[in-house]
Order: C-alpha cells, then structure tokens, then sequence
C-alpha cells in the first residue's frame, strides 16, 4: 500500500519569506498524482497544487511551487513571500493513477504552518 | 456551478445513540464520493468511498456504516455511535467527468462529539 510521510509537524516562517514543507511517498507505481491541501483554522479543506507524475515539469500556482523528485519519491512545496494568510496545516496527498488504486486519495500527516508578522 | 453541502456542523451525541450525516453534491452527475475522519491534530483517514448508487467500499472496520440512496448524496450512520467516534468528519467528491487527475473537493466537515 501507498504510504505518504510528511516530516515535519510543525514549521514557521517570518511573514514575506519563503518556506518549504518536505513530503516524501512510497509506492511501486510509475504513474500517480500528487497534491497539496491547506487546512486553514475553519478546517475545510483547500486544493493548493497538483502534480502529474509522467510530468516532468514542476507545477506552480501563483506563490506556491513544487519540487517533484520522482526517483527520490519527494513532493516538497514551496511558498514564496508567505503571507499571513498562509497560516495552516498542509496535507500532502497520492492517489494512483491505476483503475483500482484511482479512487483513493491517501495523506500525509500533516505539516502545520505558522507565519510570524 | 458545482458544490457540495455537508451537515451538520457540529455534532454532540450520547454514548449508545445512532448517527446520521448527510452529504449532496451539486452540479455534477456519478460523481465519486467519500467519507473521511480527521482525528484531533491528525491526518485525514478514508472510511468509505463510493463509485455509484448503491456501491459502497469500505476502507477500515469500524461502528460506522454508509450509504449512497441517490447518485449524489452520500450519508454516514452510525446504531450504536461509541467514544472513539468523536472527530471531524469530512464529505469529498470526485468529478469523473473532470479527467484522471482531477482532485477531491471537500465540504466543510462535522464536528462530531460524543459524551
């Protein structure tokens, strides 16, 4: 089974700089998605990011970017010039891209994210 | 535009009582459903998923049933809820129509306690 590890319980930042949440996978699949979801205090869930695996390129949205290292199994997420706002808990996330294994997203841990002014 | 409702809120039930949470999503046709529990500064645990009426797969054994009476609607129950029920229950769906790599959208979660 698929196994998601998110290192880091805890991290901070200083507001307008930038801070990076590590997630490492296991599985034995060559094809998968990756996500990132933000957990905001209000608890509901927020999609950030998303990642094809058979992709090479590394995905961006806005201030957030990632660091995919297929060989590694890493799915690290950057964010530049953080922002109050920022402030959550961050869900790395793996879901197959099989037939079988498509319908379940399987998470991480949880990374909780403190921006200081 | 597509949403999904999920209620409700919060939730405090006695030991021994049954449960019910509903969750309907909007503006799409078969989508995929699913059931997860957040414990308390924890990660989010798959109980149920459903690919169509009537088909329920279940993830982990457990006090908890689900069903899906209607292409998009989605409930949690519970006979007999027990202590360790207590948590944050989250609805998500899937749109198939969406392509692979489309991702889960969630609701916005029930609180539930039980005393």
């Amino acid at each position: 089974a698929q196994t998601v590890t998110q290192s880091q319980p805890e991290m901070s930042v200083q507001e307008a700089e930038t801070v990076t949440l590590s997630c490492t996978y296991d599985t034995s699949e060559s094809d998968y998605y990756l996500f990132w979801y933000k957990q905001p205090p209000s608890r509901q869930m927020i999609l950030v990011i998303r990642q094809e695996a058979y992709k090479q390129q590394n995905a961006t949205e806005n201030r957030f970017s990632v660091n995919f290292q297929k060989a590694a199994k890493s799915f690290s997420l950057k964010i530049s010039d953080s922002q109050l706002g920022d402030a959550a808990m961050y869900f790395c996330a793996y879901r197959s891209a099989s037939s079988r294994g498509a319908q379940k997203l399987v998470f991480g841990q949880g990374t909780r994210l403190t921006i200081n002014p | 535009s597509q949403t999904i409702h999920q209620w409700p809120a919060t939730l405090v039930q006695p030991v021994g009582s049954p449960l019910s949470l509903e969750c309907t999503v909007e503006g799409t046709s078969n989508p995929n459903l699913y059931w997860y529990r957040q414990a308390a500064g924890r990660g989010l645990q798959l109980l149920f998923y459903s690919v169509g009426i009537g088909q329920i797969s279940s993830e982990v054994p457990q006090n908890l049933s689900a069903s899906r009476p209607q292409d998009r609607q989605f409930i949690l129950s519970s006979k007999k809820l027990l202590l360790s029920d207590s948590g944050f229950y989250l609805c998500a769906w899937r749109d198939m129509l969406a392509g692979s790599h489309s991702p889960l959208h969630f609701g916005n979660g029930t609180r539930l306690t039980v005393t």
